[in-house]
């Protein structure tokens, strides 16, 4: 069965230097999305990323990026030069097969604490 | 602003009563998932429709339902409430890659 499992509850960075949230994931398809979303104190459910199983270069928006190490079966987010405004709860999803639409198997999350 | 739009935006109600949360996706996009965040569950997939249809069901209680309608928004019909339905209630649309997220319904039962 999929699985999304992010091993970081909290984290603490500081202001301007780069994090890395982990997730690992376990799928028997060889077809998959992964995405990451950031959901601030607001609540409201951001999209951050997305990278397709067969996406050969990593993903990159802006200072998001993903880390995908396909043989590991993880997906990393690397925030570069951290902001206090990424201070949030971050989480991993994956979403099996080729098709564009399906639902998303989320973890458990990560809540990220940037220090002036 | 995802696009993905939500109401209400808070719900309060008793046990026992009928909620209808709506939801209109971003233009263009038929499909229409609900997600349910709770403290103990984390975030559950509940239900999907694609274009009118119901595509995928989750961890959806039989006394939820959900419908989308000619015009793509949506409706989640939560009945019989008791305290441990009280969430927050994502919708989301998706048409290419990525899926969006509406700010959701918090539903507080009490």
């Amino acid at each position: 069965a999929q699985k999304i499992t992010q091993t970081q509850p909290g984290m603490f960075v500081q202001e301007k230097e780069a994090v890395t949230l982990d997730c690992t994931y376990d799928t028997s398809d060889q077809s998959y999305g992964l995405f990451w979303y950031k959901q601030p104190s607001s609540g409201e459910m951001i999209f951050l990323i997305y990278q397709g199983s067969y996406d050969e270069q990593n993903a990159t928006e802006g200072r998001y990026s993903l880390n995908f190490q396909k043989a590991r079966k993880s997906a990393n987010l690397v925030i570069s030069a951290s902001q206090l405004g990424d201070s949030a709860m971050y989480f991993c999803a994956m979403r099996e097969g080729s098709s564009n639409t399906g639902k998303l198997i989320f973890g458990q999350g990560t809540t990220l604490q940037v220090k002036p | 602003d995802s696009g993905v739009t939500q109401t209400p935006k808070h719900l309060i109600t008793a046990t026992g009563q009928r909620v209808t949360l709506r939801c209109s996706p971003r233009s263009g996009d038929l499909s229409v998932y609900w997600y349910q965040q709770s403290l103990d569950q984390g975030l559950q997939f509940l239900i999907q429709y694609y274009n009118g249809e119901e595509r995928a069901k989750g961890n959806i209680l039989e006394r939820f339902s959900a419908q989308q309608f000619p015009d793509l928004h949506s409706e989640l019909n939560l009945s019989s409430l008791e305290l441990g339905d009280s969430a927050l209630y994502f919708c989301a649309s998706s048409g290419d890659t990525e899926q969006y997220f509406g700010p959701g319904t918090r539903l507080t039962v009490t």
